[in-house]
């Protein structure tokens, strides 16, 4: 099994620029969410959704988008970057009770 | 609101010695409690949960956490510590039941010395 698979790993985008992160999961999990790390904020959770059709803004959705048509899909959109935005990306689902299963994270630079 | 404290960003371990990585919580519902470790330029992987049950809680690479109900406390801990333990240690919680969100802590950088 792949797990949780993101792409692209690197971008850098200009102030302004659009873009969309992907993150795809082959374990048929209902739940996936989408996580910003930065240095001495830890992870901060931005959307997350429980299943196809059903999405929920976590701590810090500002600035971002996100749609779930399929159960394995889950991407994130930046409109309008900004340096703000500057960060690595990390999408994760989870089954149940069960623990987070992490993708290896997008690290994206805005200038 | 739920939220995660992790006092120490970062704890220095001789390698042998026993290490303590501290979490307090706070959560309306029943806690589940979650460990992880990233190493460096890596995603981040599970070590432990605490979903119900006994107290102590035994994981992956020879950890362990107490969940503490009465200090809301679930700190993570490890009889002798390895060089190789060294990274960034996040607890993790969420109310119990459903598909609810999970909020992390800042994270903990372990170093141990050789």
């Amino acid at each position: 099994n792949a797990g949780v698979t993101q792409t692209p790993k690197f971008q850098v985008l200009k102030t302004g620029q659009s873009m969309t992160l992907q993150c795809a999961q082959d374990m048929n999990h209902e739940y996936m969410s989408w996580y910003r790390q930065d240095p001495g904020m830890g992870l901060r959770l931005i959307h997350y959704s429980v299943g196809a059709g059903i999405t929920d803004q976590g701590e810090v959705p500002n600035g971002y988008n996100v749609s779930r048509s399929t159960t394995e899909d889950f991407p994130l959109r930046l409109l309008s970057a900004a340096p703000s935005q500057t960060s690595v990306y990390f999408c994760a689902s989870r089954e149940g009770s069960s623990s987070l299963h992490f993708g290896n994270g997008t690290r994206l630079t805005v200038t | 609101a739920q939220s995660v404290a992790q006092p120490e960003d970062q704890v220095n371990v001789a390698e042998g010695n026993p290490l303590t990585v501290k979490c307090t919580y706070s959560v309306s519902g029943n806690p589940y409690l979650f460990w992880y470790v990233q190493y460096p330029n890596r995603g981040l992987q599970f070590l432990l949960k605490y979903i119900t049950g006994d107290n102590l809680v035994k994981g992956s690479y020879g950890f362990e956490a107490e969940f503490n109900k009465s200090q809301t406390s679930f700190h993570l801990k490890k009889p002798s510590a390895l060089v190789s333990d060294s990274a960034l240690y996040f607890c993790a919680v969420r109310d119990g039941g459903g598909y609810q969100k999970v909020t992390f802590g800042t994270g903990t950088k372990l170093q141990v010395i050789p």
